[in-house]
């Protein structure tokens, strides 16, 4: 079978660097993905790994282990919009169906 | 960027009522689109996988006959949810992408409450 893990919850402060962990378990991996959504919102794209390393777009990075089947998102200089749900995604198999984790809640405060 | 609309947004009917869903990509080609699920503080779970001038591939445990999807164009795709009842209100979700190199980028949503 296929599935994700992250952690559910996250809180941090404002300014703080948060990372958001991905382990994983697939057949047929093409690349990891990250999406983020809010409350009563759709998921908004924010990154994609198809190879090992780290991506960087703006305040957001994020890092592929494909022998690890290991990834993570890292916010930096957090800002209250940023509290939302993160979800990582595999995409999987050359159908380019993605398989959602259960989603991290990031809480920033002030 | 690549924009996904989705209508309507928000529909409350009666049961027994069949409902669509268009989801339509406005500045490019969406070879496959996809339909997923969503309820409250979950994940978002595939239903089922579209492309265009073929059926869709349904994932395990979804009703083709409940919930029917037609992807007529290389912009267009609806989901219908026939003859709905109060266990099919959730949160619905559609995304489309140009080719297997690019993003699937999602629609607004539709949230369905069935009465």
């Amino acid at each position: 079978g296929q599935s994700l893990e992250q952690p559910s919850e996250v809180t941090a402060v404002e300014g703080a660097i948060v990372q958001i962990n991905c382990t994983y378990q697939t057949s047929g991996f093409y690349g990891l993905s990250w999406y983020q959504q809010h409350d009563g919102g759709a998921p908004t794209f924010l990154s994609y790994n198809a190879l090992d390393g780290l991506e960087e777009t703006g305040r957001f990075s994020s890092f592929l282990s494909r022998s690890d089947s290991y990834g993570y998102l890292l916010l930096q200089e957090l800002q209250m919009k940023d509290s939302a749900s993160y979800f990582c995604a595999v995409l999987s198999g050359n159908t380019g169906k993605l398989i959602f984790g259960q989603g991290t809640t990031l809480q920033v405060k002030p | 960027g690549a924009v996904v609309s989705q209508h309507p947004s928000r529909v409350i009917c009666k049961s027994g009522t069949s409902v669509k869903i268009e989801c339509r990509s406005l500045d490019f080609q969406a070879t496959t689109m996809f339909w997923y699920r969503q309820f409250p503080k979950k994940s978002l779970m595939l239903m089922a996988t579209s492309n265009e001038g073929s059926k869709a591939t349904y994932e395990q445990g979804v009703e083709k006959d409940k919930f029917l999807i037609n992807h007529a164009s290389l912009t267009l795709s609806t989901l219908t949810v026939t003859s709905a009842h109060p266990e099919d209100s959730s949160f619905y979700i559609c995304s489309a992408r140009e080719d297997s190199n690019q993003p699937q980028h999602f629609g607004d949503g539709t949230r369905l409450s069935i009465l």
